[in-house]
């Protein structure tokens, strides 16, 4: 079964401060992955998705990750953060299938906080 | 379309209530999930549906009971509910064959309370 790992459980920065989050999983075959954010109070939204090819993946809102096989992870980053960024940030995991029954498996989040 | 529509946002509830959530969507996705978040935690799956049968379920407790009577509408039906199981529960969708790598559709979730 997979695993996400997000070692980073609350992240303060100011404004215009580079950001990296944190993100492992475990799983020994094919991958898709994912990173979500959740306003306060408001759903999921997918900043950015991996699937295949290019390892460096970008998002909406100037988020891009890196997928990194050898060290089973993929890292959310943006070069300068904005107030408007503050956030829960999950990262997500399900096994690379063509079924819709396959499992999304979540991380247990990383809460970013921005400082004006 | 392409939303997941939950309904109702908010739900307050007795613990000997019957109650039931509602998820729709209009964009022909025949993957259909629940999934229970409870506050500051990662959503946890409940259930999953794919083409209209329950292909999952992570061993929850049978006061929760799900149920697909079509390929738009998915439903969660709660009876004898305790407290703890106050959460907010996402639905979420995914289209399933010759486009298996898009992303989940989350709905913005109903914030259920047991009381």
């Amino acid at each position: 079964a997979q695993s996400v790992s997000q070692h980073n459980h609350h992240v303060i920065l100011s404004e215009a401060a580079s950001l990296e989050l944190g993100c492992n999983y475990s799983y020994g075959g094919t991958v898709n992955l994912f990173w979500y954010v959740q306003y306060p109070g408001q759903h999921l939204q997918l900043l950015l998705k991996y699937f295949s090819g290019d390892p460096l993946v970008k998002g909406i809102k100037g988020f891009e990750a890196e997928f990194i096989k050898s060290k089973f992870s993929f890292n959310l980053r943006k070069p300068s953060v904005q107030w408007s960024d503050t956030a829960e940030y999950f990262c997500a995991v399900n096994a690379g299938a063509n079924f819709g029954n396959e499992k999304l498996t979540f991380g247990t989040g990383t809460r970013l906080t921005i400082i004006p | 379309d392409t939303e997941v529509t939950q309904t109702p946002k908010h739900l307050v509830m007795g613990m000997t209530n019957k109650k039931s959530l509602k998820c729709e969507q209009h964009m022909g996705h025949r993957a259909m999930y629940w999934y229970k978040q409870k506050a500051k935690k990662p959503p946890e799956l409940m259930f999953v549906y794919s083409y209209e049968k329950l292909s999952i379920n992570e061993s929850v407790p049978s006061r929760f009971s799900p149920e697909c009577p079509n390929s738009s509408l998915l439903n969660l039906h709660l009876h004898a509910l305790q407290p703890e199981d106050s959460a907010l529960y996402l639905c979420a969708s995914r289209p399933i064959w010759g486009v298996a790598n898009y992303g989940y559709t989350f709905g913005s979730g109903t914030r259920l309370t047991v009381v």
